[in-house]
């Protein structure tokens, strides 16, 4: 069973103050990992997706990093209007093409 | 990128009634899914929903109480039968588009 782990369950950041949020995963064969941004209210914003070990991606403030066990989104200078939760979801190499969530990470900034 | 609109956006049921959530996508797509966010949860798979044939529900979801319709290629809908208290959740509607899953804007059910 393909399982996601998010690590810290909530931070509160000060404004500048750099810092990583934590996605472990198990999967039967990786497909891709996926980043998601999710406000109060709203559906889930995608981020960014990452298919191998090595890979990185960049946004803005947010780089997203990816191991063969975790991934990592590495949050530079934040903002207030970083303040959101950030869901982890990896899909299977299996033809299925439904995602598994971790339970989030929910970043507060404050100035 | 995917632009997906549902309806009602939010809503308060009795319970033992029903409510019906409509999905549209801007354009056609392959793979539209359904999840549910309950209260401080993360996303939880409901079912895939397959034009033209009958939908594919996971572990712990029965059409009975999911029934999911996909006339066609842009649009789905999820009932929530006979609804309870638990039933109380976002349901958000997604879309496969470029390898990439987007998500709806969500429907917000309180079930009193």
């Amino acid at each position: 069973e393909d399982q996601v782990t998010q690590s810290p369950e909530a931070l509160r950041l000060q404004e500048g103050e750099s810092s990583s949020l934590n996605c472990s995963y198990t999967v039967s064969g990786l497909r891709g990992l996926f980043w998601y941004r999710q406000d109060p209210g709203k559906g889930p914003e995608f981020l960014f997706t990452l298919y191998s070990a090595g890979e990185e991606k960049e946004k803005e403030r947010l780089k997203a990093t990816l191991t063969k066990k975790e991934s990592f989104l590495h949050i530079t200078a934040p903002k207030p209007e970083d303040s959101a939760t950030y869901l982890c979801a990896v899909q299977a190499n299996t033809g299925r093409r439904a995602l598994t969530f971790g339970s989030g990470t929910r970043l507060q900034v404050q100035p | 990128s995917a632009v997906i609109s549902q309806k009602p956006s939010r809503d308060i049921c009795q319970r033992g009634t029903s409510l019906t959530i409509q999905c549209q996508v801007d354009s056609q797509v392959t793979m539209m899914f359904w999840y549910r966010q309950q209260p401080g949860q993360s996303l939880t798979l409901i079912a895939t929903a397959n034009q033209g044939s009958e939908a594919t529900y996971e572990s712990g979801f029965v059409i009975d109480k999911f029934p999911i319709s996909r006339p066609n290629l842009t649009f789905s809908t999820l009932t929530v039968s006979n609804m309870s208290p638990e039933d109380s959740s976002i349901y958000l509607c997604s879309v496969v588009r470029q390898e990439t899953q987007y998500f709806g804007p969500g429907t917000r059910l309180l079930v009193l």
